[in-house]
C-alpha cells in the first residue's frame, strides 16, 4: 500500500525566495513519484516524475525534486519563485514498474507568493 | 500539444438522478482513469480500464458507479442515483503508450467536471 504525507496545507513565500514543499511517502514496494500543480479552476498538470532513474529530477518552470531513500522524501524546490507560481501543488505516489497504476495523492500544499 | 478533454464542466443534478461525465482522453492513449475530489479534501482514486474491463477500483466505487467506453474516443463515467456525497469535481485521466514508447507511468488529467448534487 502507498500513502503520502504533504506537511504544511499552506506557504508562503516572498517573490525572489527558495520555495520548498515536503512531500513524505510511505509504500512497500519501490515508487513512482509525481508531483502535480492545480492553478486555479483548472485540471492536475504535471510538473515532474521518479521513476527509478536519476534521484535529481528536474520538471517544467524551474522546479526540481529528489528522490531520498533514506527518508522517504521526494521535497518539491525551485530557487527564485514567481507570482506565476501560485497554485496547489500535490505530491502522488504509485507502485513502480507492474506496481498498481493508481495514483495515491497527499492533501495537498497551497502556495502563496507575495510581492 | 495532446490534451484530455472533460463534458460539461459543471454539472447541477437532484438527488437520485442519473448523471454521465464525459472524457476524451489522449489518443492513442490506453488506460483511462476516473479520480474525484471532494471540496477541502485529496484528490482520490475511484477507477482505473484497460482493453475495455476494470483493471482497479476503489472502495468508493461501489455499484452505483460504472464505466465505458462506448467507441473509440470517448470515456464516460456514471453515476445511477446520485447523493448528496456525491458531490466533487470528478477528473479524468489517461496514460500510455504512446507512439515509439511503452511509457504508461504518466497519467495526463483533465480540466475536471464539477458535480453538484441538490
Amino acid at each position: 500500500a502507498q500513502s503520502v504525507t504533504q506537511l504544511g496545507s499552506h506557504v508562503s513565500v516572498s517573490e525572489g525566495a527558495l520555495v520548498l514543499l515536503r512531500c513524505n511517502y510511505s509504500s512497500s514496494v519501490p515508487p513512482y513519484l509525481f508531483w502535480y500543480v492545480q492553478y486555479p479552476n483548472q485540471g492536475l498538470q504535471l510538473l515532474l516524475k521518479y521513476t527509478s532513474a536519476a534521484t535529481l529530477v528536474k520538471g517544467i518552470n524551474g522546479f526540481e525534486a529528489e528522490f531520498k531513500k533514506s527518508e522517504t522524501s521526494f521535497h518539491l524546490t525551485k530557487p527564485s519563485a514567481h507570482m506565476s507560481d501560485a497554485a496547489e501543488y500535490f505530491c502522488a505516489v504509485r507502485g513502480g514498474s507492474g506496481g498498481s497504476e493508481k495514483l495515491v495523492f497527499g492533501k495537498g500544499t497551497k502556495l502563496t507568493v507575495n510581492p | 500539444e495532446p490534451e484530455v478533454t472533460q463534458t460539461p464542466s459543471h454539472q447541477v443534478t437532484q438527488m437520485g438522478q442519473e448523471v454521465i461525465l464525459r472524457c476524451v482522453p489522449i489518443s492513442n492513449h490506453l488506460y483511462f482513469y476516473w479520480y474525484r475530489q471532494i471540496l477541502g479534501q485529496k484528490v482520490e482514486f475511484l477507477v482505473s480500464f484497460y482493453n475495455n474491463e476494470i483493471s482497479e477500483k476503489s472502495e468508493i466505487f461501489d455499484d452505483q458507479f460504472s464505466v465505458e467506453r462506448p467507441d473509440g474516443s470517448n470515456f464516460t463515467l456514471k453515476i445511477r442515483s446520485t447523493k448528496l456525497e456525491d458531490s466533487a469535481m470528478y477528473f479524468c485521466a489517461s496514460s500510455g503508450p504512446i507512439s515509439g514508447t511503452s511509457s504508461t507511468d504518466t497519467q495526463y488529467f483533465g480540466p475536471g467536471t464539477r458535480l453538484t448534487v441538490l
